[in-house]
């Protein structure tokens, strides 16, 4: 799978657009790019995935390059239960559905 | 529609004791994981059930960690002798039988190994 950097931390104001990047340059055409988050003292939770058009449900949007070596995350309007590490994973689509997390993100929303 | 459910939420144990986790996963979902979360890092992958059969424990220590899904409905985790660096959140996640299809997760077992 490949391998994705996310900026180790972001703050955003409650209200505001919160826009989370990851880069997936070496990402190959048969990966998904998955989001999860993980609020505090909780499981990670599913938020989004797309291959290559732009998607979007009732929690997020999602952004991603032309190229798919980039995309974004996008909460509209964040509020202070939007606070969590947000993680960007890439997966290719066989059987196994194995999840490879990174890092994440720790965004953090503020007042 | 229930959640994964997880047992006990926390546990603290001395190092060389043995210690065991279950999990029961949503109805119907044929799939069953088990993560490792150590504080800071994000969850690593132990073991990976479908029904009753593993699919991956690659990343499982098996000189000290065993699972098992009988039944292939609920699952249970054990770590026997347990080591220090063993402290760790350890979340159950379950998905239906897809290629594409999202994991629920539980709301994990906090272990502190003394």
């Amino acid at each position: 799978d490949a391998k994705t950097t996310q900026p180790t931390s972001m703050d955003c104001a409650e209200g505001r657009a919160a826009n989370l990047p990851c880069n997936h340059s070496t990402i190959s055409g048969n990966e998904y790019v998955y989001w999860y988050r993980q609020i505090h003292s909780q499981g990670p939770q599913y938020i989004i995935h797309g291959l290559k058009n732009n998607e979007t449900n009732e929690m997020a949007s999602l952004i991603i390059t032309e190229d798919r070596k980039s995309s974004t995350l996008i909460l509209p309007h964040a509020t202070l239960r939007d606070t969590a590490v947000y993680y960007c994973i890439v997966r290719v689509v066989e059987y196994g559905n194995k999840l490879v997390f990174g890092a994440g993100t720790i965004l953090r929303v503020k007042s | 529609e229930a959640g994964v459910a997880q047992s006990p939420r926390y546990k603290i144990i001395e190092k060389r004791q043995s210690v065991a986790f279950w999990c029961n996963p949503i109805s119907g979902h044929a799939t069953l994981y088990w993560y490792q979360q150590i504080l800071g890092q994000g969850p690593k992958l132990l073991i990976q059930f479908q029904n009753n059969g593993v699919v991956d424990d690659s990343q499982l220590p098996k000189d000290r960690f065993s699972a098992e899904r009988l039944k292939g409905v609920d699952s249970t985790l054990k770590i026997q002798p347990a080591k220090l660096e063993d402290s760790a959140v350890y979340l159950c996640a379950s998905s239906p039988i897809g290629l594409v299809n999202e994991q629920f997760f539980g709301p994990g077992t906090r272990l502190t190994v003394l």
